[in-house]
């Protein structure tokens, strides 16, 4: 199993809402992460889990909060977003923190905030 | 109307043609670079990658190539089909073995039949 499923698919949300983005690998691996991906732009990282820790966080504003309860399930929290927040969101994972490995993707949340 | 940033660099090449996408990457001391494609509405799937130890990669109809002296990388795509056609990203691993991936801007390929 080579796959990263993320649910949901698309998402709408006001700008009060809070939704929770759910992310899941059985690769085992132990590296996890989120981009965030603007329309004919590359994707841009958001976060780094390393062994269920945080071991990255660029910058991310707190209206976004990262989770991993699991070495196998990685949680994005959002509260009170703006409607520039609306973008996809990628989840991936890789096979060992601290090696170069490739990463594998998600299908990606389409979230739109009104 | 469309504005000034939001057109991807596009590629336009005929069925059964060779492509090559070209890509800079800015940082000397990344050890690892991969090359995605992405397909419409689906999410970033990897092609190939290279190491910095390495100039040349070899896959299936898929070759990369990386010249760090001038910090450039390349994706050759032999005889191209129709469902090659999606934006290809080229990525860095930033500083070692941060697992952080830095991603190009992307190119747009298109094969016309």
């Amino acid at each position: 199993d080579t796959e990263v499923t993320q649910t949901p698919k698309h998402l709408v949300m006001g700008m009060t809402n809070k939704k929770s983005l759910k992310c899941e690998q059985h690769m085992g691996h132990r590296a996890m992460y989120w981009y965030k991906q603007k329309a004919k732009k590359p994707p841009e990282l958001m976060f780094v889990y390393s062994y269920e820790k945080l071991s990255i966080n660029e910058s991310v504003p707190s209206r976004f909060s990262p989770e991993c309860p699991n070495s196998s399930l990685l949680n994005l929290h959002l509260h009170a977003l703006q409607p520039e927040d609306s973008a996809l969101y990628l989840c991936a994972s890789s096979q060992e923190p601290g090696q170069t490995y490739e990463q594998y993707f998600g299908p990606g949340t389409r979230l739109t905030v009104t | 109307g469309e504005s000034v940033g939001l057109h991807l660099p596009t590629l336009s090449v005929q069925e059964g043609d060779n492509s090559i996408i070209n890509c800079a990457y800015s940082n000397s001391a990344s050890d690892y670079f991969i090359w995605y494609k992405q397909e419409s509405g689906k999410g970033p799937q990897f092609i190939i990658d290279i190491r910095s130890n390495m100039d040349k990669r070899q896959g299936q109809r898929v070759t990369v190539l990386l010249n760090k002296t001038v910090k450039h990388l390349s994706l050759q795509i032999a005889a191209t089909q129709p469902g090659d056609s999606a934006v290809y990203f080229c990525a860095e691993n930033y500083g070692g073995a941060t697992n952080k991936l830095i991603f190009g801007t992307g190119t747009l390929l298109a094969v016309q039949p």
